[in-house]
This record gives structure tokens, C-alpha cells and sequence, in this order.
């Protein structure tokens, strides 16, 4: 079946420092990658669409300049987390959609998340 | 309003027990409906697909009725490994080609 990873799984950090999340697909080729934000208790937030080749489509209310992300190839996707702060702890996911699977344009492979906090 | 709304319980029901969950969408265009299932401190984990005509797997029957947009999920024989958080997830509608989570309804199974 199709996996997708990311790194690091559990990241904790200073609050003003800048934080790099990967996600990889690696047994698939994905032009669409997605990241969600997941704060405790609470459901998974889409913050943006990654496409590869492409700049990201944000959604309401995520600040572009605040969360980088970057599609520099079909299996990776990074988030970048700057100048992060406390309010920015949260469980960070990833999707991928296989390009090549020819299945419905809503399945999505999640990757295991990352746990950020910010002290 | 949310666009995907749920009971977020928690339900606590002993082994054995039959339970249901219960979720209603917003937006009368959406496409797709699934229910996904989060252990903690996991990704989400499809579950099933729902559909109109209603369908199971196994302990497992979703039901969605787009009239009243309204999802069902319903497992008989609970398990003790069936506790997890389980959430009802809409594609398409407001969010076109995005998958729109709810927030989930925490199940509890004890012995």
C-alpha cells in the first residue's frame, strides 16, 4: 500500500527558532500533497494544498509567511515553521494523493504526524 | 456552523456493546463521506466509505442520508480495541477537492 513518512516525529524547540517538517511519499509519485494542523481535542485543520512545482494554496486564516512549505519533487513535500512560538505546538500531518493510482480524487495516504512543541 | 459536525462524546460502553455515532455536514453539495478512525497521538485511519444505499463491514454500517445530511456509523460487538477517536470526514462541497474533518466522537470500550 502507499506510505507516506515524516520527519522528525517529535520535534521540541525554542520558541524563535525555525522547525522543518518532511513528508514523503515512498512507494508513490504525489503532484498533491496536504498538511494539516491537529491542536488537542480538537479535529484536523487543513492549512494548506501543496503542489508540486507550484506554490501552496493557503487556507483562511494561515499565514503564508509564517508556514513555508515547499514541493520541490513528486515525494516531498517540507513545512517550515518559522520564528515558531508557544501557540504553535500542535500535531502536524501530512496526505498524499498518489498521482498515478487512478483512484478517487478524494483518497488521501496520511502520513504518522509530527508532534511539535514549542517552549 | 461547522461543516462537519459531531457528538464528541466521550461514549464509554462495556465490551459487547452495540454503539452509534452520529455527524451532520453543512454544505448540500458535498460529494464524499467517509468515517475515519484516530488513535491517540496517530494519523486518522480510514475506516469506510459511506453511501446512500447504506453499507457494512463486518461490525461496521454507515448510512448517510443527503436529505437531511446526515452520517451514521454503527458497531455492533464493540471491542476493546474499537476504542479510538472516530471521525466523520466530508469531501467536496465547501471546500472543493478537500477532505473537511470533524471533530471527532471519542469511544471508550471497557471490559
Amino acid at each position: 500500500g502507499a506510505v507516506v513518512s515524516q520527519h522528525p516525529s517529535r520535534v521540541i524547540c525554542k520558541s524563535g527558532t525555525s522547525v522543518k517538517i518532511e513528508c514523503r511519499s515512498l512507494d508513490f509519485q504525489a503532484t498533491t500533497m496536504f498538511w494539516y494542523r491537529q491542536f488537542p481535542k480538537q479535529s484536523l485543520m487543513l492549512m494548506a494544498t501543496s503542489n508540486e512545482g507550484s506554490k501552496a494554496t493557503y487556507e483562511q486564516g494561515v499565514e503564508k509567511d509564517k508556514f513555508l512549505i515547499n514541493h520541490a519533487s513528486l515525494t516531498l513535500s517540507t513545512l517550515t515553521v518559522t520564528s515558531a512560538h508557544p501557540e504553535d505546538s500542535s500535531f502536524y500531518i501530512c496526505s498524499a494523493r498518489d498521482r498515478d493510482s487512478g483512484g478517487a480524487l478524494n483518497e488521501q495516504f496520511f502520513g504518522p504526524g509530527t508532534r511539535l512543541t514549542v517552549l | 456552523r461547522k461543516e462537519v459536525e459531531q457528538d464528541p462524546g466521550p461514549f464509554n460502553v462495556p465490551e459487547g456493546a452495540t454503539v452509534a455515532f452520529n455527524c451532520t455536514y453543512s454544505n448540500s453539495a458535498s460529494q464524499s463521506f467517509f468515517w475515519y478512525r484516530q488513535d491517540c497521538r496517530k494519523e486518522p485511519k480510514l475506516l469506510m466509505s459511506v453511501y446512500s444505499s447504506g453499507n457494512e463491514d463486518g461490525r461496521f454500517t454507515a448510512q448517510l442520508n443527503r436529505a437531511s445530511q446526515y452520517i451514521s456509523l454503527l458497531i455492533r460487538d464493540s471491542k476493546l480495541s474499537d476504542s479510538a477517536t472516530y471521525l466523520c470526514v466530508v469531501y467536496g462541497g465547501t471546500s472543493y477537492g478537500k477532505l473537511t474533518f470533524g471533530q471527532g466522537t471519542i469511544l471508550t470500550v471497557h471490559p
